[in-house]
């Protein structure tokens, strides 16, 4: 039981370059999430999925689309990285019946130059 | 919708002194709540979580949190810290309802450092 994995680990891009991250949790729970943290602002939540086939934004969603593939996966890509998008990225699950308590992943930290 | 407040952005105490992070909270609705902790360069891990019930909740590596209605209190506390509970501690909330928001509302984190 591997719980949230992410990849890559680490990416460092140049302005105007895309790019996806890639999630994926092996618990069956049916909400994921993606957060961005940068140092002292807490985890800001930037698109969730209740379940396979919906999204939603959360707080910053401009920049940045999702796609929810199927139950397990949830990606988010960037179409044209700027700057201000330099973060360490988390992706989270829950399962909705549980007291929304979420499961998190390792992290991706992205640079921008 | 609700928000979070963690008094304190750092705390720095000494090996095996007591140490209480603070949180309050605000919201029109019933709330769960829950107390994260992230280790350099990792994931966040739940610490523990108020879902009703005792306002004393016991949580992994000898913390626990009181929650306290009156006060939109949540404050985590550990009577004897160790080195290794050197990380950075978030405070959160979310909706109970069925069918309302899922999202957990962060606070911004305090850091803790435990000096020898």
């Amino acid at each position: 039981n591997a719980g949230v994995t992410q990849t890559p680990k680490f990416q460092v891009l140049k302005t105007g370059q895309s790019m996806t991250l890639q999630c994926a949790q092996d618990m069956n729970h049916n909400s994921m999430y993606w957060y961005r943290q940068d140092p002292g602002m807490g985890l800001r939540l930037i698109y969730y999925s209740a379940s396979e086939g919906t999204t939603d934004k959360g707080e910053v969603p401009n920049g940045y689309n999702v796609s929810r593939l199927n139950k397990r996966e949830f990606s988010l890509r960037l179409e044209s990285a700027a700057p201000s998008q330099t973060s360490v990225y988390f992706c989270a699950s829950s399962w909705r019946e549980h007291s929304y308590e979420q499961y998190f992943g390792p992290g991706t930290r992205l640079t921008v130059t | 919708a609700q928000s979070v407040t963690q008094l304190d952005s750092q705390v720095p105490v000494f090996e095996e002194a007591p140490v209480e992070l603070r949180c309050n909270y605000s919201s029109s609705v019933s709330v769960y709540l829950f107390w994260y902790v992230q280790y350099p360069n990792q994931g966040l891990q739940l610490l523990l979580k108020y879902l009703s019930g005792s306002t004393l909740v016991k949580g992994i590596n000898g913390f626990e949190a009181e929650f306290n209605k009156s006060q939109t209190s949540f404050h985590l506390r550990k009577p004897s810290v160790h080195i290794s509970d050197t990380a950075e501690y978030f405070c959160a909330v979310s909706d109970t309802r069925r069918g309302g928001s899922e999202k957990l509302v962060f606070g911004k984190g305090t850091k803790l450092t435990v000096n020898p």
